[in-house]
């Protein structure tokens, strides 16, 4: 039974660049969950997805965007990148979004 | 911002001892989760409380909500070195499906 997967497991990028990192959730999930997770802190909550549709966002920017495909699989957008988006960025799946979350290994994003 | 707060932000304890490590929360939850994090890695399911639930147990973890007092608490007894690692709680709030972590306990034990 495949756990959460995430690719790619590090990244280097510039300020202004975007990037795109992907999460393929856990065998039977449909909700994926996304976070960011800075250096000493805890993960906070970007947005969910379900049914190919975004369901609840936290407090981030409209440069961080997503999208679900069919077979649940999920991307993270983020645009005009920032110094401080530098950060260990968390997918996480679920049954309809409810219960346990299971976290992927994570996306390592420096910013230079 | 972040609902939960882990305390204390650090905890050092000799193999063989317990350790025990406390969250509070700001708002009702449908349920309050912790999690286990090494070396900035995923994060590892330990155990979900419901809040109708005020006890529960899973092997050497025992975790307990109040939620008159909107805490709870994560007790590891017999620690072990493998046991170091940064613990996170994590609540579900009832009024969406968002998940809130707090600033987590950093636990080393020494062998």
């Amino acid at each position: 039974d495949a756990g959460v997967t995430q690719s790619p497991t590090h990244l280097i990028k510039t300020r202004g660049q975007q990037v795109t990192l992907r999460c393929s959730p856990k065998s039977g999930h449909d909700t994926v969950s996304w976070y960011q997770q800075a250096l000493g802190q805890g993960p906070q909550f970007i947005f969910q997805y379900y049914e190919e549709e975004e369901r609840q966002r936290g407090n981030f920017p409209d440069r961080f965007s997503g999208h679900q495909f069919p077979n649940y699989s999920s991307e993270l957008n983020v645009n005009a990148l920032l110094l401080g988006d530098s950060a260990l960025y968390l997918c996480a799946s679920s049954l309809a979004g409810i219960g346990t979350q299971y976290f992927g290994p994570g996306t390592r994003l420096l910013v230079l | 911002s972040q609902q939960g707060e882990e305390d204390p932000q650090a905890l050092s304890i000799q193999e063989g001892e317990n350790a025990t490590m406390n969250c509070s929360y700001k708002t009702s939850i449908n349920n309050l989760q912790w999690y286990r994090q090494n070396s900035g890695r995923g994060l590892v399911h330990l155990i979900l409380i419901r809040s109708n639930e005020r006890e529960k147990h899973s092997g050497r973890l025992r975790v307990t909500l109040d939620t008159s007092k909107k805490s709870s608490s994560l007790l590891i007894t017999a620690s072990r070195a493998a046991d170091t690692a940064s613990y996170f709680c994590a609540t579900e709030t009832n009024t969406g499906n968002q998940f809130y972590f707090g600033t987590g306990t950093s636990l080393t034990v020494i062998p």
